[in-house]
This record gives structure tokens, sequence and C-alpha cells, in this order.
């Protein structure tokens, strides 16, 4: 049991928008950065968002993060097939005093 | 562009100590954080722990007692030794430099199996 939650799988349309929820708690997401992975199959995780909403050099502005009190959400719009990946999210949790992740969404463009 | 590079065993057996290395190049590992995290098969990812170049660390609650990270900054290098491994640690072990918990860039990943 992740202690971020995330909804297992999600599924939408090339060129339509899918977000991505994120829900943790106070000692978590409501007082600590929040960040977002890409993974695709087979392959290392991605940085997509850090500190809740910043894009990394060479990450398309089509992904988007935000962040609102405990809970924080990832868009992708203009949804392609290579898009298809699981994603994660992360950040500090002081009561564990620990970095936690979520349990990942598998996206599917269909 | 910094690169990171996993190295170490593939099979672990049970009860041993896993050694991991990662190496950095293309960037100095002065001035900055340096994690290692895991996957399991089809599973998620799990924070292991961070090192700071100057050697203060910080673990997982949940693995500190088998875990050890270190550094060696005159080699580009920090390391991972877990002990007392059990089938339940078989998993992709990655590292990565970290940044108020954002994992940038990340290293390959090695696949360690627990199995006698």
């Amino acid at each position: 049991q992740s202690v971020l939650t995330q909804p297992p799988s999600l599924s939408a349309a090339p060129g339509q928008k899918v977000t991505i929820s994120c829900s943790g708690g106070s000692s978590n997401i409501g007082n600590n950065y929040v960040s977002w992975y890409q993974q695709l199959p087979g392959t290392a995780p991605k940085l997509l968002i850090y500190e809740n909403n910043k894009r990394p050099s060479g990450i398309p502005d089509r992904f988007s993060g935000s962040k609102s009190g405990t809970s924080a959400t990832l868009d992708i719009t203009g949804l392609q097939t290579g898009d298809e990946a699981d994603y994660y999210c992360g950040t500090w949790d002081f009561s564990l005093s620990g970095g936690v992740f979520g349990g990942g969404t598998k996206l599917t463009v269909l | 562009q910094v690169h990171l590079q996993e190295s170490g065993p593939g099979l672990v057996k049970p009860s041993e100590t896993l050694s991991l290395t990662c190496s950095v190049s293309g960037g100095s590992i002065n001035s900055h954080y340096w994690s290692w995290l895991r996957q399991p098969p089809g599973k998620g990812l799990e924070w292991i722990g961070y090192i700071y170049f100057s050697g203060s660390t910080s673990y997982n609650p949940s693995l500190k007692s088998r875990v050890t990270i270190s550094v060696d900054t005159s080699k580009s290098q920090f390391s991972l030794k877990m002990n007392s491994m059990s089938a339940a640690d078989t998993a992709v072990y990655y590292c990565a430099r970290e940044s108020n918990f954002a994992f940038d860039p990340w290293g390959q990943g090695t696949l360690v199996i627990v199995s006698s």
C-alpha cells in the first residue's frame, strides 16, 4: 500500500487530455515539493515535473503539473501513442522521514 | 551532460550482502545529493536513501537497519551496501542525482536477483 494514492490505470484517445491524480497528506504533499516521472516499458524513469510544476529542459509543454493542498496532478495534453507509459508521483514525507512514491498509473493511449 | 552507471553482481544469495556502485561522469559529484532507488519486477518505485557529497546520509526507515550508502569523490562514485538480502529484495536498482526529492538523471538500472 503506497503512501501516495494514484489511479492504477487510465486510458484516453490520441489528441485528448488526461489528468493523473496523486493524493497524499499534510506530512508529504501538503508540505513538500512533488515530482512526476514517466517510465516507458523496460527503461528507467524520466523526470517530467519537479517542484510541483516545473519542467526540466527538453520536456514538452504538453506535460504540466500542479498542486493544491494535499493533492497533485499531472496533465498531459495532445496525447500521443508514445505517451503510453507508467507515471509516478513522488515527494518527501516528514512523518516517515523518507521519500515516498505513488503506486503508479498505467496510461493507455487507445 | 551527467551520466550515471550502476555496476555490481546480478545475483546474490539469500542472507548475503549486496554491493552496488554508481559511477558519475560528465559532471561533478560535488555539491549534489545522490540516491539509490529500486523497483521490484512489475511493481512501483521505492526510495532507498541518499548521500550528500560531503558524506551525510538519509535512509528509508524500513531499510535503514540493513543499508549503508557511501561516497568516494576522488573516483566520482557512490555505493550501496544492503545486508541480509532475501527474495523480497529482488529488484532493479537505480542510482540517480537528487534535488528536492526530484531525481534526474537516472542510471539505466541493474537487475539484482536474490536466489541460491
